[in-house]
């Protein structure tokens, strides 16, 4: 079976900060990783994946598959980044069935 | 515009009463999901559709049930619903066979069990 952690569940920085937040997966194949964002009152949405290699309002994400990780990342954090992460998996194949992480809440302050 | 919609977007209900949280979408899409948010909890799949008809358990299913009768509309219920039930509910829908990995959810139903 598949695992996300997200170790923390609270990253506070200053506007301008750079910003890492955590995700590492447990799973014995070849998975497909995911960020998704929740902002406050809107809809769980997809930010990047890792598959497309792109960088989506600023973040980046990089999947590790010797240390099973894929950490997001921003070198300089906007209030408006203020939101809810969720790290995701999905077995390879697997129709979008989504595993994810207990999330985090960033909070840029100005 | 992409669209899921849970028509119901906050329920009070008493316990044991019977509660159906509905969801439609208008992208086609074969593929349905029923979630639970909890706080520090995240995510938590209850039961997916791949198809009319068809209905899989997800990692929690247990007190719960799933009905897809049409292509755009699946519907979660709680046949007895019991306080450790209240949470917000997330409806997903997303393209069958994509290898994207993109999720459409819905607003989310808040259901409050007395």
């Amino acid at each position: 079976a598949q695992r996300v952690t997200q170790p923390e569940k609270l990253l506070s920085v200053f506007k301008g900060a750079p910003v890492e937040l955590k995700c590492n997966y447990s799973y014995s194949g070849s998975p497909e990783l995911f960020w998704y964002v929740q902002y406050s009152r809107q809809r769980l949405q997809l930010l990047l994946r890792h598959i497309s290699r792109e960088s989506i309002k600023g973040f980046t994400a990089d999947l590790n598959k010797g240390e099973t990780s894929f950490h997001l990342k921003k070198p300089f954090a906007q209030e408006e980044d203020s939101a809810m992460y969720y790290c995701a998996l999905s077995p390879a194949g697997a129709n979008s069935k989504l595993t994810f992480g207990k999330g985090i809440t960033l909070s840029v302050r100005p | 515009d992409v669209k899921v919609t849970q028509s119901s977007r906050y329920l009070v209900k008493r316990t044991g009463e019977k509660v159906f949280l509905e969801c439609v979408q208008d992208m086609d899409h074969e593929n349905m999901f029923w979630y639970r948010q909890d706080p520090g909890l995240g995510l938590r799949l209850i039961y997916f559709s791949y198809d009319v008809k068809m209905k899989e358990k997800g990692d929690i299913p247990e007190g719960y049930s799933v009905s897809r009768e049409k292509k755009e509309r699946f519907s979660l219920i709680l046949e007895s619903a019991s306080t450790n039930q209240t949470s917000m509910y997330l409806c997903a829908s997303s393209q069958q066979g994509a290898v994207t990995g993109e999720l459409f959810f819905g607003e989310g139903s808040r259901l409050t069990v007395l």
